[in-house]
Order: structure tokens, then C-alpha cells, then sequence
């Protein structure tokens, strides 16, 4: 089991643009959760998906936007890109019925934006 | 709102000492505790997690944690370090139901002296 995966692991963007990222969550995950960690602090909960419905969202504007697919991949989008949004971009996926179970964490997606 | 503060920025133990590291939380109602370790390159590893119980609570890699409900606090705590315990640790809270959205805190910087 290849746990969660994320893709691309570095990414260098100017202002303006717009980016996507991928997560394949572990298997037999259902839920998919994607997190902001800037340098120096902690994750911040961007938003979950499950059943390929946004079903919670944290405190980030509409430029921050994202998909789950019927195989429970997921991809984060953000438009517009800011300076602040250099950040590291976790996903998390775990089985929504568990309840806290366990949620695994991939390694991340280092953006910077130039 | 609810908010996690880890007091300490960095921490600097020599190999074979004891660890302890602080976590308070503000929070509308007992939340469901973590710790998480992250170490370079590496996304977020659970160690311990507290849901209800026994307030003394058993991780992985011989960590333990202590909830105090009138301190709002859950500090983690180790015996005896070992130079692979460098990391960064992160203390969160989540609400009690199953829908795995946690609060972080800023995360606490270990480091191992030999």
C-alpha cells in the first residue's frame, strides 16, 4: 500500500497564475482533506471532500477551489496566485464512517510563488 | 473559535533526557486531542490521540500524552529521547463527531544533542 500520494512534490508559479494539485489517498479511503501549511505554522484545514461534494470548508477564499473523482482522487486548484499562498499543501485521507480512525497525511506539495 | 498554543517554538534535549511538550487549548467543548510528529520531507505522522477515558493516553515510539480537562491542556512526553525523535511535533484538536477537520497548533521544533 503506497499510502497517500501527492503530486508534483515541488512547484514554482509566478503571480496570477493558477495551479492544481493531485492526492491519491490510501486505499479503501473515502475522504479526502486538504491543508495549508506555511512556513513556520501549523497545518490550516482548507477544505474535505467526500463522495465528490465539498463537504467542509475552512476559512479560505473562492480562489481555493477542488474535485474528487469517482476513485476518491482529489486535486486542489487555486487561481490568482498570491505571494501568501507559497505554502506546503497537505492532503489527508481517511474512511469517513471510522470516525477518527486514523488519518494518514501525504508527504505535501512544497508551491512557491514568485 | 477554537485555538491550540504550543508555548514552545524549539526545544533542544540531549540524547537519553526526558521530553515534555506543552499544548493548550481553547475549545467550546472537550475536543477529540492529537499529536502529530513531521519530520523533513515527510507529511504528518499520528502519535497518540485522546477521545475519552483514561487521560493518560499511550502513542507510538514511546510517547505518551496526559489530558488535564481544568488546564485545557495535553502534553506530550517521552522518557528517554533518541536522536531520531528530531522532528517537528504539532499538537490538534478536532470536534467530537467524524468529519477529521483539526485545528493545529503552530508545532513545537525538537532538536537532539548527542
Amino acid at each position: 500500500d503506497a499510502g497517500v500520494t501527492q503530486s508534483p512534490t515541488h512547484l514554482i508559479k509566478t503571480r496570477g497564475q493558477q495551479v492544481t494539485l493531485r492526492c491519491s489517498p490510501k486505499s479503501g479511503h473515502d475522504t479526502v482533506s486538504w491543508y495549508q501549511q506555511a512556513l513556520g505554522q501549523g497545518p490550516q484545514f482548507i477544505f474535505q471532500y467526500y463522495e465528490e461534494e465539498e463537504r467542509q470548508r475552512g476559512n479560505f477564499p473562492d480562489r481555493f477551489s477542488g474535485h474528487q473523482f469517482p476513485n476518491y482522487s482529489s486535486e486542489l486548484n487555486v487561481n490568482a496566485l498570491l505571494l501568501g499562498d507559497s505554502a506546503l499543501y497537505l492532503c489527508a485521507s481517511a474512511v469517513l464512517a471510522d470516525s477518527y480512525n486514523e488519518q494518514f497525511f501525504g508527504p505535501g506539495t512544497r508551491l512557491t510563488v514568485l | 473559535a477554537q485555538s491550540v498554543t504550543q508555548p514552545d517554538i524549539h526545544i533542544t534535549v540531549s540524547e537519553g533526557a526526558s521530553l515534555e511538550l506543552r499544548c493548550n487549548y481553547s475549545y467550546g467543548a472537550t475536543p477529540y486531542l492529537f499529536w502529530y510528529v513531521q519530520s523533513p520531507g515527510q507529511g504528518l505522522q499520528l502519535l497518540l490521540k485522546y477521545f475519552s477515558g483514561d487521560t493518560l493516553v499511550q502513542g507510538i515510539k514511546g510517547f505518551e500524552a496526559e489530558f488535564k480537562r481544568s488546564q485545557s491542556s495535553f502534553n506530550l512526553r517521552k522518557p528517554s529521547v533518541h536522536w531520531s525523535d528530531a522532528a517537528e511535533y504539532f499538537c490538534a484538536v478536532g470536534p467530537r463527531s467524524n468529519d477529521y477537520k483539526l485545528s493545529f497548533g503552530a508545532g513545537t521544533t525538537v532538536t537532539v544533542r548527542a
